[in-house]
């Protein structure tokens, strides 16, 4: 099956520190790659949708400017938290949808702690 | 807006035992994706089922069985023989067709016991 890898697993980092996250699509072009948090304990929440080589469609309620998205290749998306802050450690999970590929695969996530 | 409703925040079934997860769904859209996700511990989610709607017959996956009615808006998740390594979280999601965009759950926290 399709394989998505995400980089790092965790990361703990100072508040007002950027922290980036990548997501990979190992054996199949990514045309579109998705975002998500998870808080302890709840669902996943979308945070944004990304169309290689065009800029993220953000839910309603994300901060662009705080969660930056780039989609640069058929392979690689990455999540910047620019100035994280306490209340942004959560578990983040990336997913990827190929061309003709009815599902999406998920990245095994990152969890982010700011401290 | 899909909306997905899973009203058993909490299961548990005895190894060996069947357990039904229910899963009903809001949608104006005919066509459209029903899955199943596991999240064990590790986090990872994993497929362990889908459903076309177009499809009348219930997909199944070994020991995985859905019971898919479409006028109600309703995709339950059958486990037969369950195993100690089902315990997990379980997470209806809802996709529509040709879109890229999938709704979840809030999930059902699902503990096998021995």
């Amino acid at each position: 099956g399709a394989v998505v890898s995400q980089h790092p697993s965790w990361v703990i980092c100072k508040s007002g520190t950027s922290v980036k996250i990548e997501c990979r699509s190992l054996d199949f072009q990514a045309t579109t790659m998705f975002w998500y948090r998870q808080f302890p304990k709840q669902s996943l929440m979308l945070m944004a949708t990304s169309n290689e080589g065009s800029k993220a469609t953000y839910e309603q309620g994300v901060e662009k400017d705080k969660f930056l998205i780039n989609h640069a290749s058929l392979t690689l998306s990455t999540l910047t938290v620019t100035s994280a802050h306490p209340e942004d450690s959560s578990f983040y999970i990336c997913s990827a949808r190929g061309q003709g590929l009815n599902e999406q695969f998920f990245g095994p996530g990152t969890r982010l702690t700011v401290l | 807006a899909q909306t997905v409703t899973q009203s058993q925040p909490e299961m548990s079934v005895q190894e060996a035992e069947t357990v039904t997860l229910s899963c009903t769904y809001d949608t104006s859209e005919s066509n459209y994706y029903l899955f199943w996700y596991k999240q064990p511990p590790s986090r990872q989610m994993i497929l362990v089922i889908r459903q076309e709607a177009y499809k009348q017959q219930n997909a199944t996956e070994n020991r995985f069985s859905v019971n898919f009615q479409k006028a109600a808006k309703s995709f339950s998740l059958k486990i037969s023989d369950s195993q100690l390594g089902d315990t997990a979280m379980y997470f209806c999601a809802f996709m529509k067709y040709n879109n890229n965009d999938m709704r979840f759950g809030a999930g059902t926290r699902l503990t096998v016991k021995p």
